[in-house]
């Protein structure tokens, strides 16, 4: 199965509320990064949080993780309709040579509505 | 600041045709990486380039091949199409540090590929 599962697949909330987003994962990773994605765009880099890190900001942004469950949140603070779109999650594992593999989580469809 | 270019953005071909697309990475990547996301469906890694040199490789099907050129831009081969291999295409790029330390991957637009 997947090695990152986001849930819940589909959110829809009213613009000002929060949204959350949850991912987990099954092996050690070097760190995990949140992507966004409009509907058959590409994608946009939100944030990295390494492995050795609990929590990070970034704006209206929060990560968490939590790498003794294997799992990491998105939070968005007071939600925009521009925040709709497609949430994914990736966790790096290196590769001997330099760089890291993303394996991408199922992603969450967030909607916002005015 | 450059972001990652990817040409063509669209491309249509028939099945059993041949399809190159290209990717050239943000300037002083050194590392390439190449996605494909089918429709509805995550980003599935296929394989990636570090100093010109092929680093890891996924799911890519042995009909795909890509290499790195002395520039560090990328070029990724699909021949005898087929109609699974409609999906995006996106190519990433990131400064890769010493090895046990992953960087940030930034991505292009995408190659929309469109097998008939």
């Amino acid at each position: 199965s997947q090695q990152g599962e986001e849930d819940p697949q589909a959110l829809s909330i009213q613009e000002g509320e929060n949204a959350t987003m949850n991912c987990s994962y099954k092996t050690s990773i070097n760190n995990l990064q949140w992507y966004r994605q409009n509907s058959g765009r590409g994608l946009v880099h939100l944030i990295l949080i390494r492995s050795n890190e609990r929590e990070k900001h970034s704006g209206r942004l929060r990560v968490t993780l939590d790498t003794s469950k294997k799992s990491s949140s998105l939070l968005i603070t007071a939600s925009r309709a521009a925040d709709t779109a497609s949430y994914f999650c990736a966790t790096a594992v290196p590769f001997t040579g330099g760089g890291n593999k993303l394996t991408f989580g199922t992603g969450t469809q967030l909607k916002v509505e005015l | 600041a450059a972001g990652v270019i990817q040409s063509p953005r669209h491309l249509i071909k028939e099945k059993r045709e041949t399809a190159t697309l290209k990717c050239y990475p943000i300037p002083r990547h050194d590392t390439v990486y190449w996605y494909q996301q089918g429709p509805g469906q995550d980003p599935q890694f296929l394989i990636s380039f570090y100093e010109k040199m092929q680093s890891d490789k996924g799911s890519i099907p042995d009909r795909f091949s890509a290499q790195q050129f002395s520039d560090y831009h990328s070029e990724l081969n699909m021949s005898s199409l087929e109609l699974g291999d409609s999906a995006l295409y996106f190519c990433a790029s990131s400064r890769a540090p010493p090895s046990g330390i992953a960087d940030t991957q930034y991505f292009g637009p995408g190659t929309r590929l469109t097998v008939l």
